[in-house]
């Protein structure tokens, strides 16, 4: 039982430059959120996403689309990053919506 | 709106200290709140949560009691260790069905030998 895992760990990219973010859970959840983390501030969640084939807009969402075909995966894109996406982005997941959340590790991206 | 506002770090403790985190709200509805701690290099644990006024949480000798009188939820343990060291954040959850949490900034805590 793995938990929530995140793909990649760390990634740098050019401004402009496009990628996606993988997030798996196997523990059956129905909820799955993307935040982002910067310094001095808390975690602002991006997207989140109901049960399977849905996706809702967060606190944050400009400049990231998501996904979430298969119940176990959420997918964070990034069409065109910029600098002001340099963050580290964390993973969550919960079974419902009175139950806690659990976070992954988290994926360092850099925007150069 | 909802908000979370936390005490600003970082703190630095001698080991077996007392150790208090202030934080305090504002929220529409019944939020539920939780303290979520990060150690070095990993994703938010739960560390405690209260779901309604007067409970109390508690784990690993931390605890918090939601208190709807002051809008507040302070994280308090009677004696730290080294291994406490991270960066513990107050969150909120709105009563809404989506479960959205909503952070405090994070406050770090290095406990020293």
């Amino acid at each position: 039982n793995a938990g929530v895992t995140q793909t990649p760990k760390f990634r740098v990219l050019k401004t402009g430059q496009s990628m996606t973010l993988l997030c798996a859970q196997d523990m059956n959840h129905e909820y799955m959120y993307w935040y982002r983390q910067d310094p001095g501030m808390g975690l602002r969640l991006i997207h989140y996403s109901v049960g399977e084939g849905t996706t809702a807009k967060g606190e944050v969402p400009d400049g990231y689309n998501v996904s979430r075909l298969k119940k176990q995966n959420f997918l964070l894109g990034l069409e065109s990053a910029a600098p002001s996406q340099t963050s580290v982005y964390f993973c969550a997941s919960s079974y419902s919506w009175a139950d806690t959340q659990y976070f992954g590790p988290g994926t360092r991206l850099t925007v150069l | 709106g909802n908000s979370v506002t936390q005490m600003e770090g970082p703190v630095t403790l001698s080991e077996e200290a007392f150790l208090t985190i202030n934080c305090t709200y504002t929220a529409t509805g019944y939020p539920s709140l939780f303290w979520y701690v990060q150690y070095p290099g990993e994703g938010l644990q739960l560390l405690l949560k209260a779901t309604k006024a007067d409970d109390k949480g508690s784990n690993k000798g931390f605890e918090a009691t939601y208190r709807k009188e002051t809008t507040s939820f302070h994280l308090e343990k009677g004696s730290v260790q080294v291994s406490d060291s991270a960066v513990y954040f107050c969150a909120l959850s709105d009563s809404t069905g989506a479960n959205n949490l909503f952070f405090g900034t994070g406050t770090r805590l290095t406990v020293i030998p």
